[in-house]
C-alpha cells in the first residue's frame, strides 16, 4: 500500500510566523508532489508542486522535497488568519496522473 | 479565470437508485479525474480519463461505476445502484499536464 503520512494537528502559529508542514511518502517510485489547501466544506485548492529536489517557491509558500529521506515539506511565510485550513500533501507515482493524498493536515492562525 | 464547475452541488438519492454527477472540465484540459471525499476522510483517487478512454482507475472504481465524455464539455460520473457508503463529496478535476485544478464538489447523500 503506497501510503502519504501527514501529521494530523492541529498546528497553531501566531499571525506573522512561519508555518511549517510536513509529509511523507512510501513509495520510492513517485515523481510529483503537491501541496493543496482546503477549506471546511471546500474542495481542494493547488498551492504548488515539486519534482526536483531541494527548494520552490512561490511567493509567501516554499515547498521542499528530499526524495532520499522520501520527505516533502511546506513552509508558509508571514503566516494569516486567512491560511487556517487543512493542508494536503499529494503525490503521483510514476504508474500515472493519480494524485494519492495524505489525511492532511489542521492549521490554524491566531491574531 | 477557468474553472471546473460541477452539478449539482448536493444530490439526495435512495439507496439503489442510479445518479449522475456532471463535470464541465476547463476548456483546453486534456485529462479528466474523479476523486471522492466521505466526511472526515482523505481525497481517495477513482478513476482518471484520456483520449476518451479510462487511463487509471482505483480498487473503489468497480461495476457500479462508470464515466462518460458524452460531447466536447461535459465529464460525467455514474453510480448505477447506489449504496449507503457511496455517500460522500465527488470532486472532478481536470488538468493540461500533472497539475490538477478540482471543483467544487457534489455531496451526495445516499439514504
Amino acid at each position: 500500500q503506497k501510503e502519504v503520512e501527514q501529521n494530523s494537528g492541529p498546528l497553531s502559529v501566531p499571525e506573522g510566523a512561519i508555518a511549517s508542514l510536513n509529509c511523507t511518502y512510501s513509495d520510492r517510485g513517485s515523481q510529483s508532489f503537491f501541496w493543496y489547501r482546503q477549506y471546511s466544506g471546500k474542495s481542494p485548492e493547488l498551492i504548488m508542486f515539486i519534482y526536483s529536489n531541494g527548494d520552490k517557491e512561490d511567493g509567501r509558500f516554499t515547498a521542499q522535497l528530499n526524495k532520499a529521506s522520501q520527505y516533502v515539506s511546506l513552509l508558509i511565510r508571514d503566516s494569516q488568519p486567512s491560511d487556517s485550513a487543512t493542508y494536503l500533501c499529494a503525490v503521483i507515482s510514476n504508474s500515472g496522473y493519480a494524485l494519492n493524498f495524505g489525511k492532511g493536515t489542521s492549521l490554524l492562525v491566531t491574531p | 479565470e477557468p474553472e471546473v464547475t460541477q452539478t449539482p452541488s448536493h444530490q439526495v438519492t435512495q439507496m439503489g437508485q442510479e445518479v449522475i454527477l456532471h463535470c464541465v472540465p476547463i476548456s483546453n484540459h486534456l485529462y479528466f479525474y474523479w476523486y471522492r471525499q466521505i466526511l472526515g476522510q482523505k481525497v481517495e483517487f477513482l478513476v482518471s480519463f484520456y483520449n476518451n478512454e479510462i487511463s487509471e482507475k482505483s480498487e473503489i472504481f468497480d461495476d457500479q461505476f462508470s464515466v462518460e465524455r458524452p460531447d466536447g464539455s461535459n465529464f460525467t460520473l455514474k453510480i448505477r445502484s447506489t449504496k449507503l457508503e457511496d455517500s460522500a463529496m465527488y470532486f472532478c478535476a481536470s488538468s493540461y499536464d500533472i497539475e490538477q485544478f478540482f471543483g467544487p464538489g457534489t455531496r451526495l447523500t445516499v439514504l
